[in-house]
């Protein structure tokens, strides 16, 4: 089966950098993407990630290493609108499309 | 395009009626998936079609859900007979592989 691990909550202030760290265990892994999910609405894509590395799509980032199984999405200079839960989504090609992770709450304070 | 449009927004059943929901997806787009989300269990996939043929309906969680895909432009995901632990909100959401698009969900609540 497949599990990822991410973590429940972070707070940051705006202007602030913030981390959002995932982890994850599939057999057949294809690539790790990331939701951003405001109160009430539905999850828009973010990025994407299959091979190793760091990319970028302006103030928001994407890192993934296979090896260590582990991905993150770096988020620059935070603003108010960016208070969303995000989610961290693998995908594996024994398993189907993608899995999602339970979400972490960002909520960004003045 | 509109994106992918879900009906109904919202739907209150009793329990024990059917339910359908509907899901027009991007046109053009190959892959199209049904999730459903709740507080306790998160976004969990239910099933999805490749060029309208269910690939993987593992997720489904009993016999009452089924879903169709007839044609490029229309899916229903039917819940025959609803029970209250159904309520969830309902996305569709088509793609072309990577990203996805989703809908703005079905709230359904069955009392």
């Amino acid at each position: 089966g497949q599990s990822l691990e991410q973590p429940s909550e972070v707070t940051a202030v705006e202007g602030a950098i913030v981390q959002i760290n995932c982890t994850y265990q599939t057999s057949g892994f294809y690539g790790l993407s990331w939701y951003q999910q405001h109160d009430g609405g539905a999850p828009t894509f973010l990025s994407y990630n299959a091979l190793d590395g760091l990319e970028e799509t302006g103030r928001f980032s994407s890192f993934l290493s296979r090896s260590d199984s582990y991905g993150y999405l770096l988020l620059q200079e935070l603003q108010m609108k960016d208070s969303a839960s995000y989610f961290c989504a693998v995908d594996a090609i024994d398993a189907g499309k993608s899995t999602f992770g339970d979400g972490t709450t960002l909520t960004v304070k003045p | 395009d509109a994106g992918v449009i879900q009906s109904p927004r919202h739907e209150v059943t009793e329990m024990g009626q059917e339910v359908t929901l509907r899901c027009k997806p991007i046109s053009g787009h190959d892959y199209l998936f049904w999730y459903r989300q709740t507080m306790m269990r998160g976004l969990e996939l239910l099933i999805y079609f490749n060029n309208n043929v269910p690939i993987d309906d593992s997720g489904m969680p009993e016999d009452r859900f089924s879903a169709k895909m007839p044609n490029a432009s229309f899916s229903t995901l039917k819940i025959q007979p609803s029970e209250p632990r159904d309520s969830a909100v309902y996305f569709c959401a088509s793609s072309l592989y990577p990203e996805a698009f989703f809908g703005q969900g079905t709230r359904l609540t069955v009392v």
